[in-house]
């Protein structure tokens, strides 16, 4: 079973850039896929981006282009979020989910089944 | 990007009561649609994927059906715990989108 664990709270100025970690830990089945929601206060839950096993890149939401980027360190199996020229607007939790799947001539997909505990980010 | 339009965007029911969400995708989706519940101060949690699918772990109460464009999410037997916001998402397309939620109080 896959264990996503997440980074502290960050609070960062206008401006500034903000690196949300998410360590993948367990015994996965295969390569974790994941992904960024957010979740401004109040608010209902945006996607932010991913890895595509089929295209082998990720992909980014296009309202986050330019601002964002998600890396993996194969080395500490843990995914990195970064997102700068932070601006209000971006105060948000932030959660990581892994995508189940599997691969057998094709990918069959079991959606996001694990989710990190979320990461608050406070810009101000 | 594909518009998921959920409804109604808050309900209140009994306990033991039946209740519907549905989701309507902008365009055709086929089967791609998934199904969380988010309770204050938690991360989603997986109900349903591939529209219809239910994760084990999941009650059976909870039921997904629809395709193409028109989605349902079904909880028979609602039950005090189930309280919480549910969302649809689309994951046929890039960006993956979600509904707006729908808020329901037991």
């Amino acid at each position: 079973q896959v264990h996503l664990e997440q980074s502290g709270a960050e609070v960062k100025k206008p401006g500034a850039s903000v690196k949300v970690s998410c360590k993948v830990s367990g015994d996965p089945p295969n390569e974790p896929l994941i992904h960024w929601v957010r979740q401004a206060p109040g608010e209902g839950l945006e996607w932010m981006g991913g890895f595509d096993p089929e295209e082998r890149k990720t992909i980014y939401a296009q309202q986050f282009e330019g601002r964002v980027t998600m890396t993996e360190d194969t080395s500490t199996d843990t995914v990195y979020m970064e997102l700068r020229s932070l601006r209000s607007e971006d105060t948000a939790v932030y959660y990581c989910a892994s995508r189940g799947h599997e691969y057998s001539n094709h990918f069959y997909y079991y959606g996001m089944d694990v989710w990190g505990l979320g990461t608050t980010v406070t810009v101000s | 990007a594909i518009q998921m339009t959920q409804s109604p965007s808050s309900l209140s029911a009994s306990v033991g009561d039946r209740v519907t969400i549905t989701c309507r995708a902008s365009r055709g989706i086929r089967n791609d649609v998934t199904w969380f519940q988010q309770k204050p101060g938690r991360a989603p949690k997986l109900l349903i994927y591939a529209a219809s699918n239910v994760p084990s772990g999941v009650p059976s109460r909870f039921r997904g059906s629809g395709s193409a464009r028109d989605f349902t999410l079904t909880i028979s037997g609602l039950q005090p715990e189930d309280s919480a916001t549910y969302y649809c998402l689309q994951d046929y397309d890039y960006p993956w989108t979600f509904g707006q939620g729908t808020k329901v109080e037991v």
